[in-house]
């Protein structure tokens, strides 16, 4: 069964500090994942996805199926980054989630 | 164009009663996803249905289903109210199933 793995349930980081919000998945054919995130107050949204191989927000991810993770990475935090982060993983219709990482952004 | 919209946004029941929630999807979307969101169990995928088709179902019992319509808006229901219900019940409508545009959520409270 397909299963999404985030190690970290909260994550604290100063501004302008580089950060990595991990995400571990399980599944044994080729994956569709990407990166959703929810703002306070908004509602979730895509940051991005591995097939897009884009960099958005100054956000990047890339996926490495020899250990099977798809991190989410920035050099250099902003506070307005500070939000909950969901890694997810696309099998034929079905998406599952991560639990999600909760990020701060300290100034 | 307009987003996903969820009526209504927020619903007290009781046990034992049953709830119908609604989607309307972005026009021209034919995918609607339903996810249930709790702090115990983060997002959790209940169903996705394609041209009033269900393409996939989550680990729920039988008490959650849904429906399509024609016009792509979608339906869910949860017969039988149990406490642990209360949730946030999220919609999102996607052209291919690739990216998700989510709703604001219905929040369904359990008393």
């Amino acid at each position: 069964a397909q299963r999404v793995t985030q190690p970290e349930k909260l994550l604290s980081v100063f501004k302008g500090a580089p950060v990595e919000l991990k995400c571990n998945y399980s599944y044994s054919g080729s994956p569709e994942l990407f990166w959703y995130v929810q703002y306070s107050r908004q509602r979730l949204q895509l940051l991005l996805r591995h097939i897009s191989r884009e960099s958005i927000k100054g956000f990047t991810a890339d996926l490495n199926k020899g250990e099977t993770s798809f991190h989410l990475k920035k050099p250099f935090a902003q506070e307005e980054d500070s939000a909950m982060y969901y890694c997810a993983l696309l099998n034929n219709n079905d998406m599952r989630f991560g639990a999600g990482t909760r990020l701060t952004v300290k100034p | 164009k307009a987003g996903v919209t969820q009526t209504p946004r927020y619903l007290i029941k009781t046990r034992g009663q049953q709830v119908t929630l609604s989607c309307s999807p972005i026009s021209g979307h034919r995918s609607v996803s339903w996810y249930q969101q709790t702090p115990g169990q983060g997002l959790q995928f209940l169903f996705e249905y394609f041209s009033e088709t269900q393409r996939n179902k989550g680990n729920f019992p039988g008490r959650f289903s849904g429906r399509q319509f024609s016009n792509s808006r979608s339906e869910m229901n949860v017969s039988t109210l149990e406490l642990g219900d209360s949730a946030l019940y999220l919609c999102a409508s996607s052209a291919e199933f690739n990216e998700q545009f989510f709703g604001p959520g219905t929040r369904l409270t359990v008393l």
